[in-house]
């Protein structure tokens, strides 16, 4: 079974500042994706970033971005000069790739961020 | 367009009431997921669909029952509530792995629906 496992439940960084949150997994799965979602104070889901397992480089979305270290099982994300806007709840989220996958999804416990002015 | 809807956005139940709520999304996606969210714990997936009729156990299904009998809808019933089932519900919906669409789709959220059972 997969686990996905975010060991900062909360974090802060001032406006403008750049701030890493973490996300490690566990799976014996080859191929796979990873996501981070976004959960502002007003409760809807937003994706933020997705990086599909079997690529090298790093997905990148603007001010995010991941690092994606794939023998070590770890799935960080990065977000640069941050907003006010980005004060929110954030998931790290795991799906398994192949012609039977039924898109579920396996969730961290999230980390709270605080973008501070 | 108005992706993925929940109906209702809030209830209390008392022990042992029953309810349904209903997930409606218009973008014809085939498969569709409840997930409760709790604190310290994330989202965990109750119960899924990956298309009309069908229906399958998610990882905390215990409590909870489902039906999918139009594409568009997913309803999620509670027969006898418990204060273990309060909670933030999710409704959520995809393509299916058949689509020809990119994998690893994004999954569509609604609103959610905060139940506190008493």
């Amino acid at each position: 079974a997969q686990t996905v496992t975010q060991s900062q439940p909360e974090m802060s960084v001032q406006e403008a500042e750049t701030v890493t949150l973490s996300c490690t997994y566990d799976t014996s799965e080859n191929n796979y994706y990873l996501f981070w979602y976004k959960q502002p104070p007003s409760r809807q889901m937003i994706l933020v970033i997705r990086q599909e397992a079997y690529k090298q480089q790093n997905a990148t979305e603007n001010r995010f971005s991941v690092n994606f270290q794939k023998a070590a099982k770890s799935f960080s994300l990065k977000i640069s000069d941050s907003q006010l806007g980005d004060t929110a709840m954030y998931f790290c989220a795991f799906m398994k790739y192949g012609s039977s996958n039924t898109g579920k999804l396996i969730f961290g416990q999230g980390t709270t961020l605080q973008v501070k002015p | 367009n108005a992706g993925v809807t929940q109906t209702p956005k809030f209830r209390v139940l008392k022990t042992g009431q029953s309810m349904t709520l209903l997930c409606a999304q218009d973008m014809n996606h085939e498969y569709m997921y409840w997930y409760r969210q709790d604190p310290g714990m994330g989202l965990r997936l109750i119960h899924y669909s990956v298309g009309e009729g069908t229906t399958a156990k998610g990882e905390v299904p215990d409590g909870y029952n489902v039906s999918r009998l139009k594409k568009q809808n997913f309803l999620l019933g509670l027969e006898s509530a418990a204060p273990s089932q309060t909670s933030v519900y999710f409704c959520a919906s995809s393509y299916s792995s058949t689509s020809g669409k990119p994998w690893g789709n994004e999954q569509f959220f609604g609103p959610g629906t905060r139940l506190t059972v008493l």
